[in-house]
């Protein structure tokens, strides 16, 4: 069974900080979800990594895949407070059914003025 | 134009009764789904279905039923719901032969038993 672990699962931080978000996965994947959930919304699709070696950048994110270290990474440059919200990341289990997401538990970032 | 939709967006109900929730996609896509999440916010698949077929039926208490009368549509029927049912249901739907197998979410259906 796919199991996906994010960390950390709170994270509080200055504006202007860097920092990074990790997804580790427990079995093969080839796709793997970033999305974006702000209080009391729906999830938005931030990214969506294909590959190994995936690298994909929006404004202040930037999301990569390593697939042989099953893990991929969120990096937040210099956040500001429109951040704050929650982000899941997501994977399919390559040896299973293509529709079937498996979510981590969500990082709840919060970033202070 | 909101491309999933989701009704009602907010069930206030008493425990034993018997509740609906109703989705709609205007994207054109093939599959929907519904997820659960609970007050910890975590999500988990309940169904899948793909062009009115049922593919996903993960381990969920068979008071819950879906049904898809097209494949834009995909309602949920809940019965003798219990406390434990108290959670924020979201709707999903993603297109057959992306390359990306991308899922958009409705905007959810926030359920309270009581």
């Amino acid at each position: 069974e796919l199991k996906v672990e994010q960390n950390p699962l709170f994270l509080s931080m200055q504006e202007g900080k860097n920092y990074t978000i990790y997804c580790n996965y427990s079995t093969t994947s080839d796709r793997l979800y970033w999305y974006r959930q702000d209080p009391g919304k729906s999830l938005e699709s931030l990214f969506v990594l294909l590959s190994n070696g995936a690298v994909k950048q929006e404004g202040r994110l930037m999301a990569s895949l390593d697939t042989k270290a099953r893990l991929s990474t969120l990096h937040i440059t210099a956040a500001v407070h429109d951040l704050s919200a929650t982000y899941f990341c997501a994977a399919v289990y390559s040896g299973g059914s293509n529709y079937k997401l498996t979510f981590g538990k969500g990082t709840l970032l919060t970033v202070n003025p | 134009d909101t491309a999933v939709s989701q009704t009602p967006k907010y069930l206030v109900t008493q425990m034993g009764n018997d509740k609906s929730i109703k989705c709609e996609q205007n994207l054109g896509h093939d599959t929907m789904y519904w997820y659960k999440q609970d007050s910890k916010k975590f999500l988990k698949i309940m169904f899948s279905y793909n062009n009115k077929e049922l593919i996903i039926n993960e381990t969920v208490p068979n008071r819950f039923s879906p049904k898809s009368p097209d494949k834009a549509h995909l309602n949920l029927h809940i019965n003798s719901l219990e406390l434990g049912d108290s959670a924020v249901y979201f709707c999903a739907s993603s297109q057959d032969g992306s390359n990306t197998g991308e899922l958009f979410f409705g905007e959810g259906s926030r359920l309270t038993v009581l």
